[in-house]
């Protein structure tokens, strides 16, 4: 079975530019998050959603953006970007956001470089 | 509000050498804890998971955790390390069905 894929690997931006990561979640699974990882820091988190709702949101700025879809598959917005959100962004899928049974799958991330 | 804390930023050990990476966290009732594994260029690998019950716990790559809430801690073990087990680790705490993680402890593995 595939697990978590992310697209695009890596992506490469100017500072005011707006990027769109996308996340598709293991089959079966109803949640998706969105984590922040910034170089030599955990992962920080940014958003949830379950079946298409937001049901979680980090404290990161409303030029952050999500969406997930009717397949669950999900897109991350970032609008206006800066060099501060250079970062390895994570997506996480799980079969619901019950927390015994909310074991989070995380894909290889998209690796995005603000110049 | 919760957090967790990974004291050590990097640890060097040689192969065939046994590991201990610290994890503290602050959280007001029984946390649920996990660690994950980080290969370069790679997400984020599930090793274990503490729920409630036994202390002690036993993941992949033989890798064992155990919990102490007199510490608040939840120390990740291996008593023989691999030359492969060189990577980044991550303490986590899911709570809300979202995770509040370490800073990760950077693993290199001496020949």
């Amino acid at each position: 079975d595939a697990g978590v894929t992310q697209s695009p690997t890596h992506l490469i931006k100017t500072r005011g530019q707006q990027v769109t990561l996308r996340c598709s979640p293991i089959s079966g699974h109803k949640s998706v998050s969105w984590y922040q990882q910034v170089l030599g820091q955990g992962p920080q988190f940014i958003f949830q959603y379950y079946e298409k709702e937001e049901r979680g949101r980090g404290n990161f700025p409303d030029r952050f953006s999500a969406r997930q879809f009717p397949n669950y598959s999900s897109e991350l917005n970032v609008n206006a970007l800066l060099l501060g959100d250079s970062a390895l962004y994570l997506c996480a899928s799980s079969l619901d956001v019950g927390v015994g049974k909310n074991i989070q799958y995380f894909g290889a991330g998209t690796r995005l470089s603000v110049l | 509000a919760q957090s967790v804390t990974q004291p050590d930023i990097h640890i060097t050990v040689s192969e065939g050498a046994s590991l201990e990476l610290r994890c503290n966290y602050s959280y007001g009732a029984t946390p649920y804890l996990f660690w994950y594994v980080q290969s370069p260029g790679q997400g984020l690998q599930l090793l274990l998971k503490y729920f409630s019950g036994d202390t002690l716990v036993q993941g992949i790559k033989g890798f064992e955790a155990e919990f102490k809430r007199s510490q608040s801690s939840f120390n990740l073990r291996k008593p023989s390390v691999h030359w492969s087990d060189a990577a980044e680790y991550f303490c986590a705490l899911p709570y809300a069905g979202k995770s509040t993680f370490g800073d990760g402890t950077t693993l290199t593995v001496k020949p």
